[in-house]
């Protein structure tokens, strides 16, 4: 089975504070994507890579950043954390996207 | 309007009936479709890809109808352990982004 892995379940960061938020997956996938989850607006693609060094905006990417060095490895950052930015974070990786994603076991990141 | 609508239920189901759900899309073009089911405070997990023919898989079965845009999911025979938010995606048909819908919230009750 291919997985998943983000390197938090749970963060407290503090307004102004860079966030990296880690996502590994272990099946050479080529493609790999951040989503965020909160209630009543569903999952929102905020960015994605279909390559190392590539990325490309999701529908919210404003204050974010990304991060892929590694095929293997996608970084979300949060240049400066936001309260707004309080939310469920998903990884997801797939190779071909007709077989759809699968996604890591999310970030919940709470900003104070 | 969303790209892609659900009902957000719940639905509250006795254990054992039939429960049935759809989700509306809006983009034409969308190629494929799939049911995602997410328990609560985990990650969404697929359950099953939705093809034109319709298909099933045990006590699921998916219908896609491409001239009204809806899919739906079946579930019969309903198990404490299906309570779950049900999740329908949608490919689009340029580039390789899915699209989720805020989901179905079903409730099995004994």
């Amino acid at each position: 089975d291919v997985k998943v892995t983000q390197s938090s379940r749970y963060l407290v960061k503090r307004t102004g504070e860079k966030v990296f938020l880690e996502c590994v997956q272990d099946m050479d996938h080529e493609n790999m994507f951040w989503y965020r989850q909160d209630p009543g607006l569903g999952l929102r693609l905020i960015y994605f890579s279909y390559d190392v060094k590539m990325k490309e905006k999701g529908d919210i990417p404003e204050g974010y950043s990304v991060s892929r060095e590694k095929k293997e490895r996608f970084s979300l950052i949060l240049e400066s954390a936001s309260t707004n930015q309080t939310s469920m974070y998903l990884c997801a990786s797939n190779l071909v996207v007709s077989y759809g994603y699968t996604f890591g076991s999310g970030t919940r990141l709470t900003v104070v | 309007r969303k790209e892609v609508e659900q009902d957000p239920g719940p639905f509250n189901v006795p254990e054992g009936a039939t429960v049935a759900f759809n989700c509306t899309y809006s983009n034409s073009a969308s190629q494929s479709f799939f049911w995602y089911r997410q328990d609560c405070r985990k990650e969404p997990k697929l359950l099953m890809s939705v093809y034109s023919s319709g298909n099933e898989d045990g006590r699921f079965t998916a219908q896609l109808n491409r001239a009204s845009q809806y899919i739906s999911l079946l579930i019969r025979d309903s198990k404490l352990s299906d309570s779950a938010t049900y999740l329908c995606v949608a490919l689009e048909a340029a580039g390789n982004k899915l699209t989720f819908g805020g989901g179905t919230r079903v409730l099995v009750k004994p």
